[in-house]
């Protein structure tokens, strides 16, 4: 089936403008994640929605990022006033959701499906 | 990516070292291992990775075994506030974002 789709793949901006990245989860998926990879780096956690819980902010870097979703589907990562510290790879992922226990397909719920990444460039 | 194995739960004493062990044996020569653990209703987080050489930093160790099957994960000294699930995971390079599944991990908890 569908994976996790992410758009655009790329984006180049100018430094001090605002860019909004865009994540469609897989359908039926109520956890929603988004990271940061920087060129040699690991992946650093941003956000982490699930379900109608309040989502986990923790990982936001600064407040020029901010995320939304919209019930259990897409979700939009804006970044305002961007600064050339923020260029990365921008990576959406997604899983079943609930914490413990297996899903009807045998997978983990907590195993995260991720797409292919937002590369951003701010110049 | 290769597949990687990992035992589903383990217990450590608070103060003492926690060993994660990590089997990936069908490991291709570029890809790395990394490390991530997510706290119980919170987002994954990085620990650590590496391709064939010990690596440590702030937070951990990781140790691969020469032929790169197998890895271990080393907290010298376990606080309550490492108790988490803990994920293996290998992937090809450092800036491969190819799609990535993580396992059911090891679920670590520390004991006062």
């Amino acid at each position: 089936g569908a994976g996790v789709s992410q758009s655009p793949s790329n984006k180049v901006t100018e430094k001090g403008k605002d860019v909004e990245l865009r994540c469609d989860p897989i359908s039926g998926h109520t956890a929603l994640y988004w990271y940061r990879q920087r060129l040699g780096q690991g992946l650093e956690f941003l956000i982490y929605f699930q379900g109608n819980s309040a989502p986990d902010k923790s990982g936001l870097p600064s407040d020029r990022f901010s995320a939304e979703r919209t019930g259990e589907s897409v979700s939009t990562l804006t970044i305002q006033r961007t600064q050339q510290e923020d260029s990365a790879v921008y990576l959406c992922a997604s899983s079943l959701g609930t914490y413990w226990g297996l899903g009807t397909s045998g997978h983990s719920y907590n195993e995260q499906f991720f797409g292919p990444g937002t590369r951003l460039t701010v110049l | 990516d290769a597949k990687t194995t990992q035992p589903p739960s383990m217990d450590c004493a608070e103060g003492r070292a926690a060993n994660l062990p990590c089997n990936h044996s069908t490991i291709s020569g570029n890809e790395y291992v990394y490390w991530y653990r997510q706290i119980h209703s919170q987002g994954p987080q990085y620990i650590i990775h590496g391709l064939k050489n010990n690596e440590t930093n702030e937070m951990a160790s990781l140790i691969i075994t020469e032929d790169r099957k197998s890895s271990t994960l080393i907290l010298p000294h376990a606080t309550l506030r490492d108790t988490a699930v803990y994920y293996c995971i290998v992937r090809v390079g450092e800036t491969s974002y190819d799609k990535v599944i993580f396992g059911p991990g090891t679920s670590l908890s520390v004991i006062p």
